[in-house]
């Protein structure tokens, strides 16, 4: 199946500060999608992206499709221990029915 | 309103014993999804089922997993003969429709099941 490689695997950031991960595919997807799960929760959606090259915030989320198709990052800015959980994201290709996660970034934010 | 629900929470099952998950969607939600989550890592794709329409089955990892639904409403995945790798979170999600669009998945909180 596809394979998407998130990375970091796991941040340990001081409250306040910004934070990045991103994901990398070998295939081209039409939608990145991003999720937050908090422990013993499902995944909650946070941004979706649908055009190459599409750059969207929510509050202090910001996440942007590659232009190549191939890419996204997730930026948080200003971070706050609201913000630990594990961060995941995920794409559509072809097949409407079918998304493919990343393996996840466990974000730790220090007071 | 209520979100998608799932039950049990909690399972624990000895091997070789055959057990089943129970996904509520939201109410008028013709897209379910069930996914696999070991632990430490993303999603894993098992079933899609949109409306009366034959159910996507490509992800399922053997032929001990099955997976039914009702029209639009309950789903039920069985897993037959259970395996200690079948340890993991199993999670539901359901959205409007599915097909020419992507709609928001909304996720339950999943079926922790550990297999001894």
């Amino acid at each position: 199946g596809q394979q998407l490689n998130q990375s970091p695997q796991s941040m340990f950031i001081q409250e306040g500060e910004d934070v990045s991960m991103n994901c990398t595919s070998s295939s081209i997807f039409n939608t990145w999608l991003w999720y937050k799960q908090d422990p013993g929760e499902g995944p909650v959606l946070l941004i979706a992206l649908y055009k190459a090259g599409e750059l969207t915030s929510n509050g202090r989320l910001t996440a942007q499709f590659g232009i190549t198709r191939k890419d996204s990052f997730l930026n948080i800015s200003a971070s706050i221990p609201s913000d630990v959980g594990i961060y995941f994201c995920a794409g559509q290709s072809g097949n409407f029915n079918k998304f493919y996660f990343g393996s996840g970034t466990k974000l730790n934010v220090k007071p | 309103g209520a979100g998608v629900s799932q039950s049990p929470s909690n399972k624990v099952t000895e091997k070789g014993k055959d057990v089943e998950l129970r996904c509520d969607p939201i109410s008028g939600h013709t897209a379910l999804y069930w996914y696999r989550q070991r632990l430490g890592q993303g999603l894993e794709f098992l079933i899609y089922f949109q409306g009366n329409s034959a159910p996507d089955k490509s992800g399922l990892p053997s032929d001990r997993f099955s997976a039914e639904r009702t029209g639009e409403s309950v789903s039920t995945l069985t897993i037959q003969r259970t395996q200690q790798e079948d340890s993991a979170v199993y999670l539901c999600a359901s959205s409007k429709t599915s097909g020419a669009s992507l709609e928001t998945q909304y996720f339950g909180p999943g079926t922790r099941l550990l297999v001894l």
